[in-house]
């Protein structure tokens, strides 16, 4: 079974702080690999892509990549009220996204 | 990004009728599109994978005949709830991918379907 786990928040953390997301997946052939933003009652949308080990950055985001250890992390540096959300890690598997549970990240003003 | 369209944006109806939710690509084209569904307080659920001029292709547990799914051009999806019931109020969600191999999903606004 095709599986994406993510560590269980909610995350709370202070303005200015850096919030860390973590998710593992267990189909090793996965290639393609991207985090979403979700805001309640709101549909997700794309704040990062990765397919290649290593970082990512770009603006205040970093995504990293282990594909040996089939693991993926997001990275947020000087955390903002706005980015009070959920955090969805998704994985592509035979052309389709898998979801995580998601993470709930509140930022402490 | 590219843009995604779905309309409604919430519907209440009541049980034993059918809802149709609209998925557009508005500044591409999309051979293929998904409908997800997702429940409070849980992550989003691949229903179906809607092609355009063929038949859908429903993930397990997905009653095809519940959910019906048509992909008559290369901007619209569309997802009909057929026979309502309460536990089918859910947030339903459409998603779409730019480029031919591209594996980027961009999502619709989302339909929050009540059903009383």
């Amino acid at each position: 079974q095709k599986e994406v786990e993510q560590n269980s928040g909610p995350l709370s953390v202070p303005e200015g702080a850096i919030a860390s997301l973590n998710c593992t997946y267990s189909d090793r052939g996965s290639q393609s690999f991207f985090w979403y933003r979700q805001y309640s009652g709101k549909s997700p949308e794309l704040i990062m892509s990765i397919y290649s080990n290593g970082d990512k950055e770009d603006g205040r985001f970093t995504a990293q990549l282990n594909k040996a250890s089939q693991y993926v992390s997001l990275l947020i540096r000087d955390s903002q009220p706005s980015d009070s959300a959920t955090y969805l890690c998704a994985v592509v598997n035979d052309y389709k996204l898998s979801f995580g549970a998601g993470t709930t990240v509140t930022v402490r003003a | 990004g590219a843009v995604v369209s779905q309309h409604p944006s919430w519907v209440i109806c009541k049980s034993g009728t059918s809802v149709k939710i609209e998925c557009r690509s508005l500044d591409f084209q999309a051979t293929t599109m998904f409908w997800y569904r997702q429940f409070p307080k849980q992550s989003l659920m691949l229903m179906a994978t809607s092609n355009e001029g063929s038949k859908a292709t429903y993930e397990q547990g997905v009653e095809k005949d519940k959910f019906l799914i048509n992909h008559a051009s290369l901007t619209l999806s569309t997802l009909t709830v057929t026979s309502a019931h309460p536990e089918d109020s859910s947030f339903y969600i459409c998603s779409a991918n730019v480029g031919g191999s591209s594996t980027e999903a961009f999502f619709g606004q989302g339909t929050r379907l009540t059903v009383v």
